[in-house]
């Protein structure tokens, strides 16, 4: 099994629908993240969470939500779904020793909002 | 909002020719870190680098951190089709930072 997992790994939805990005591992890790991917802008930062009671906004939030319901679970929902949300979206986790030792990513979920 | 800024943006090879990689910043990082990400994966850590001027190879992946911490390259010698994929550089503002600073990516294609 992979140490991050994402569900879905591809999803189409409609404009205005809610949906909830889901990723769970197995590392131990506390820190866990969202990013989203777009060509040519490499990954920027949605949201990020230090343990179950800590949740911080990053650079684009707006739009979205996050829940941690476990130290293995963070999951990521766009309340109401709109065209330029459609991107690859990765979840990760970070060493505990700290994030200049590295990232651990998922497989990622491709979501297209028409 | 810091910027890691990589060039070239696009790189088609042939099988065995050298390319170099570029990763380029104003801030100053207390890392940086080097990932390879494949069509369908995530991105996977390939090296860290963490002093001013440090030098590490990866078998045929050379990796090298600027005397000011601003900025980073990527050179690999004798590419091969395996190398093929996108290139991302990202930085730490400390070892204790809350978040890595990713770069705009390079995508190679490696040609037999």
């Amino acid at each position: 099994d992979a140490d991050v997992t994402q569900t879905p790994r591809n999803r189409i939805t409609k404009t205005g629908k809610r949906i909830m990005l889901e990723c769970s591992q197995t590392k131990g890790h506390d820190r866990m993240y969202w990013y989203r991917q777009d060509p040519g802008l490499g990954l920027r930062l949605i949201y990020y969470s230090f343990d179950v009671k800590d949740i911080n906004k990053g650079e684009i939030s707006d739009g979205y939500s996050v829940s941690r319901q476990a130290q293995a679970k963070f999951s990521l929902s766009l309340e109401s779904a709109i065209p330029n949300q459609t991107a690859l979206y990765f979840c990760a986790t970070s060493d505990p020793r700290g994030t200049g030792y590295g990232y651990t990513f998922g497989s990622g979920t491709r979501l297209t909002v028409v | 909002t810091q910027l890691l800024k990589q060039s070239p943006q696009f790189l088609s090879i042939q099988e065995g020719e050298n390319l170099t990689v570029y990763c380029n910043s104003s801030s100053v990082f207390s890392s940086l870190q080097w990932y390879r990400q494949e069509p369908g994966e995530g991105p996977v850590l390939l090296v860290t680098v963490v002093t001013g001027g440090e030098v590490k190879k990866l078998k045929r992946l050379t990796f090298q951190f600027g005397d000011a911490r601003k900025d980073s390259s990527l050179h690999i010698t004798a590419a091969q089709t395996g190398d093929t994929g996108l290139y991302l550089c990202a930085g730490a503002l400390s070892y204790n930072t809350d978040k890595l600073i990713f770069g705009t990516g390079t995508r190679l294609q490696v040609f037999p």
